[in-house]
């Protein structure tokens, strides 16, 4: 187990709803890194935080936001959910920003219908 | 695009042999590349990375090469188990907010 903890585990929304998903880092990590996994894909980065701010962005629209709490939990809120929204969203944490030893948790698999 | 891309989509093994799974990337800048392993239903498990300062980087039954002439990355298992079983992605980093671009993966099915 790598210590890091996702919250819940499967969510379904309706199109156009928000969704908010949570991410407790491994003890001692202070930047968290967020996925997105279609099915059959490798993760897509969304975002990382470090120290409460955003340190790098991917390729993903600006209803994808994020937070990071001063214990360095984290979550990722997506708004106006869209059906190609569906996928497993990951957090990862590490020890620093430059994705060096990243350790995933087990995922929230989010459905919109 | 996405820079790091996997030759073989499945690989068949034999319980007991080794295997051999590929990566090729495209990004000669990135200085930094890991292996994962993703068992279904659950998320990417670090096994192995390597710095591109290093061509060689050995753990337990696992070896990761890495060629920057040719941009190539391999994942080398001895002795596959059952347990092997799952799918396996390398992963490159160019150092940009700690992104990580993964590849498509590889599968890896040990037949008994």
């Amino acid at each position: 187990e790598t210590g890091v903890t996702q919250s819940p585990t499967h969510l379904i929304k309706t199109r156009g709803q928000q969704v908010t998903l949570r991410c407790s880092s491994q003890s001692g990590h202070n930047t968290v890194s967020w996925y997105q996994q279609a099915l059959g894909q490798g993760p897509q980065f969304i975002f990382q935080y470090y120290r409460e701010e955003e340190n790098g962005r991917g390729n993903f629209p600006p209803r994808f936001s994020g937070l990071q709490f001063p214990n360095y939990s984290s979550e990722l809120n997506v708004n106006a959910l869209e059906l190609d929204d569906s996928a497993l969203y990951l957090c990862a944490s590490s020890l620093n920003t430059g994705g060096t030893e990243a350790f995933f948790g087990q995922g929230t698999r989010l459905t919109v219908v | 695009g996405e820079s790091v891309g996997l030759h073989l989509p499945t690989l068949s093994v034999q319980e007991g042999d080794n295997s051999i799974i590929n990566c090729a990337y495209s990004n000669s800048a990135s200085d930094y590349f890991i292996w994962y392993k993703q068992e279904s239903g659950k998320g990417p498990q670090f096994i192995i990375d390597i710095r591109s300062n290093m061509d060689k980087r050995q753990g337990q039954r696992v070896t990761v090469l890495l060629n920057k002439t040719v941009k190539h990355l391999s994942l080398q298992i001895a002795a596959t188990q059952p347990g092997d079983s799952a799918v396996y992605f390398c992963a490159e980093n160019h150092n940009q907010g700690g992104k990580l671009i993964f590849g498509q993966g590889t599968e890896l099915s040990v037949k008994p």
